[in-house]
């Protein structure tokens, strides 16, 4: 079973402060994905990355998926109350019905 | 919206009952997801479905079942609810053609005492 290991499980700043969430395995996935999941809610789509050492921002979230395909981060700039939430990865599997294989999830809270 | 609903959406049930959960969706998408949350395990993938009838089992399919009679439908069924089973519960669906990203109903928290 492949495993996707996300580091920190939980933070905690201020907002206007900058962060780097990490997702790690030793499996390579064919690309991998970002969610967001707000509390009682279903997790949202953010981004997909395909090629080793692609980087992708969205506002102030900007992505990246390693060379390897193996790993990926999350850097979040100047967060804002808004941006908290339980932040997960997912890696695409290579073989198989590409199911998808879930990080352990970062819980992001930021104080205003 | 992907047109995912998830029934109940809270239940508590007594240990050794059956339950079934319901995920239905709008969009006639081939591809259905049953997941479940746990702290400290992400999501992990109890069941999956490529279409009517076609179903197989993820990395935790001990002590569900699942059933698919109709497109819009995925059921999710625990033949003898047990504690371990209190999680919640959510369904996906997979456009065809996407880049496999899935999109997520509210989830159903199901409670096992």
């Amino acid at each position: 079973t492949q495993l996707l290991e996300q580091s920190p499980q939980f933070l905690s700043i201020q907002e206007g402060e900058n962060l780097t969430v990490y997702c790690n395995s030793s499996s390579v996935f064919s690309s991998l994905q970002w969610y967001r999941q707000e509390p009682g809610e279903g997790p949202v789509l953010l981004v997909t990355v395909v090629t080793g050492g692609e980087v992708k921002k969205l506002k102030r979230l900007t992505f990246q998926f390693g060379d390897a395909r193996k790993d990926s981060s999350l850097h979040i700039t100047a967060a804002q109350p808004g941006d908290t939430g339980l932040y997960l990865c997912a890696g695409v599997e290579v073989t198989g019905f590409q199911k998808l294989v879930f990080g352990t999830g970062t819980r992001l809270l930021v104080s205003p | 919206d992907a047109g995912i609903t998830q029934s109940p959406r809270h239940k508590v049930t007594e240990t050794g009952t059956p339950v079934t959960l319901r995920c239905h969706q709008t969009e006639n998408h081939r591809y259905m997801y049953w997941y479940r949350q746990d702290p400290g395990h992400g999501l992990r993938l109890i069941h999956y479905s490529y279409g009517v009838k076609d179903t197989d089992k993820g990395e935790v399919s001990d002590g569900y079942s699942v059933s698919r009679s109709k497109t819009e439908d995925f059921l999710l069924t625990l033949e003898s609810a047990t504690s371990s089973q209190t999680s919640v519960y959510f369904c996906a669906i997979r456009p065809s053609g996407s880049g496999y990203e899935q999109y997520f109903g509210p989830g159903t928290r199901l409670t096992v005492t």
